[in-house]
C-alpha cells in the first residue's frame, strides 16, 4: 500500500533552516509528481510546492517563494522540502502528498503522510 | 488567486440524514474541484475530484456535484463516523491552488 512518511521536523528559531524528507513506498515513486502542503495550528490547508515526476518543473506558493525548495532523489524515493529564513508564520504540520495523476501534474491529492510539525519560535 | 468560500462553517446533522456542504469559487473553476475530509488528528483523505469523481475506496454515501463557481457535497445517510472538517479544493488555476477554509460537520 502506498505509504508516505515525513521527517525532520522539530522547533527551529527564526531565520534558520531545517530540511524535511519525507520517503515513499507502495507505489512508484518516479511515476508521480509530488506537493508539500501545510497546515498551521488550527487552521485550514495551504498548498507549498510542486515538483513533476522527473524532477525538471517546480513551482512554489508566493509565501515561501525563495526561501523554500522542493527536491526529489527518484533512485531513494525520497522527496525533500528546503526551508530557509524560516518565520514565526511558517509554524505548521508539513504534509508530503502524491498527485492524484500519473505522469502529468493533477494538483488534487490521493495520498497523504501523517504530517510532521515545524515550529519556528525564539 | 481565487478565494473558496464554503458554507456553513458548521453543521450540526442528526445520524441518518443527509448533510449537503458548499464550495463557491470567485471565478470559475470548470470541474476541477476536490474534496477532503480531515478527522482530528489525522491527514485529510481525498473523497472527490473533478467535482463529482469518488476516489477511490470513497462510499457511494459521498457524492459531489457542481461545476463552474458553485459546488455541493453530499453525504447521504450520516454516520457517526462522518464527524470532521471538509475542505473543497481548487486546482483549476495550478500551480495557484487554493482551499476553502473548511465546513465543520457534526454529529448530532
Amino acid at each position: 500500500q502506498v505509504q508516505l512518511v515525513e521527517s525532520g521536523g522539530g522547533v527551529v528559531q527564526p531565520g534558520r533552516s531545517l530540511r524535511l524528507s519525507c520517503a515513499a513506498s507502495g507505489f512508484t515513486f518516479r511515476s508521480y509528481a509530488m506537493h508539500w502542503v501545510r497546515q498551521a495550528p488550527g487552521k485550514g490547508l495551504e498548498w507549498v510546492a510542486v515538483l513533476a515526476s522527473d524532477g525538471r518543473d517546480n513551482y512554489h506558493a508566493d509565501s515561501v517563494k525563495g526561501r523554500f525548495t522542493i527536491s526529489r532523489d527518484n533512485s531513494k524515493n525520497t522527496l525533500y522540502l528546503q526551508m530557509n529564513s524560516l518565520r514565526t508564520e511558517d509554524t505548521a504540520v508539513y504534509y508530503c502528498v502524491r498527485d492524484g495523476k500519473p505522469a502529468a501534474a493533477g494538483y488534487y491529492f490521493d495520498y497523504w503522510g501523517q504530517g510532521t510539525l515545524v515550529t519556528v519560535s525564539s | 488567486e481565487i478565494v473558496m468560500t464554503q458554507s456553513p462553517a458548521t453543521l450540526s446533522v442528526s445520524p441518518g440524514e443527509r448533510a449537503t456542504l458548499s464550495c463557491r469559487a470567485s471565478q470559475s473553476v470548470r470541474s476541477n474541484l476536490a474534496w477532503y475530509q480531515q478527522k482530528p488528528g489525522q491527514a485529510p483523505r481525498l473523497l472527490i475530484y473533478g467535482a463529482s469523481i469518488r476516489a477511490t475506496g470513497i462510499p457511494a454515501s459521498f457524492s459531489g456535484s457542481g461545476s463552474g463557481t458553485d459546488f455541493t457535497l453530499t453525504i447521504s445517510i450520516l454516520q457517526s463516523e462522518d464527524s470532521a472538517v471538509y475542505y473543497c479544493q481548487q486546482y483549476n488555476n495550478w500551480p495557484r491552488i487554493t482551499f476553502g477554509q473548511g465546513t465543520r460537520l457534526e454529529i448530532k
